[in-house]
């Protein structure tokens, strides 16, 4: 059981917009700062979001990120089947005095 | 242009210690900008946080994993070493390690986006 809560699956057509959440509680996305990380198929992780919404150079301007409360949520834009991959939120849990992952969203674009 | 590559025996038997070293180019284990983690993922599964060093000797470890776990830096070589003790089939994962911007706050500081990985190493619990 993950400490942040991510749904296992998303999907939408090429051209469309998609939104990943990530839920967590106060310890954690509520007081510290959320990233987002993109894992295409057998390869490691990337950043595509830090700081809860910015974007590190080269990542497309299609990604975008936000934070309310103890919630963040990753967007994705016209889509393509390039973005079909498994996305991660993380964060610092200052209770557990940890690192801290989502369980991870399979997005397909269809 | 920053790059970690991970490197060690890709089968370590039940009850062993598995050691893995990072190798470190186009940066310093020595910077006090950052950390130097390791992560790891079950096949199929999330990412797990195994812990990190950082160049002022500092240490944090996963709470599930602390009692086993020693992270370690050799600044001559610019490398920093994962070692897990006492390892079953449950260890079996990619090992990633990977470089963690450092965040402070007006009270402490803590790890932030992990922003260089490597390519990761699939290490196998088996006799």
């Amino acid at each position: 059981q993950s400490v942040l809560t991510q749904p296992p699956s998303v999907s939408a057509a090429p051209g469309q917009k998609v939104t990943i959440s990530c839920s967590g509680s106060s310890s954690n996305i509520g007081n510290n700062y959320v990233s987002w990380y993109q894992q295409l198929p057998g390869t490691a992780p990337k950043l595509l979001i830090y700081d809860n919404n910015k974007r590190p150079s080269g990542i497309s301007d299609r990604f975008s990120g936000s934070k309310s409360g103890t919630s963040a949520t990753l967007g994705i834009t016209g889509l393509q089947t390039g973005d079909e991959a498994d996305y991660y939120c993380g964060t610092w849990d200052s209770s557990l005095s940890a690192k801290v992952f989502g369980g991870g969203t399979k997005l397909t674009v269809l | 242009q920053v790059q970690l590559q991970e490197s060690g025996p890709g089968l370590v038997k039940p009850s062993e210690t598995l050691s893995l070293t990072c190798t470190v180019s186009g940066d310093s284990v020595s910077s006090a900008t950052y950390y130097w983690s390791w992560i790891r993922q079950p096949p199929g599964k999330e990412l797990e946080w195994i812990g990190y060093f950082y160049y002022s000797g500092s240490t944090n470890y996963n709470p599930s994993l602390k009692s086993r776990v020693t992270i370690s830096v050799d600044t001559s070589k610019n490398q920093f070493s994962l070692k897990l003790t006492s390892v079953t089939a449950a260890d079996t994962a990619v090992y990633y390690c990977a470089r963690v911007k450092r965040y402070c706050s007006s009270i402490s500081c803590y790890p932030n986006a992990l922003d260089i990985w490597g390519q990761g190493t699939m290490v196998t619990v088996s006799s």
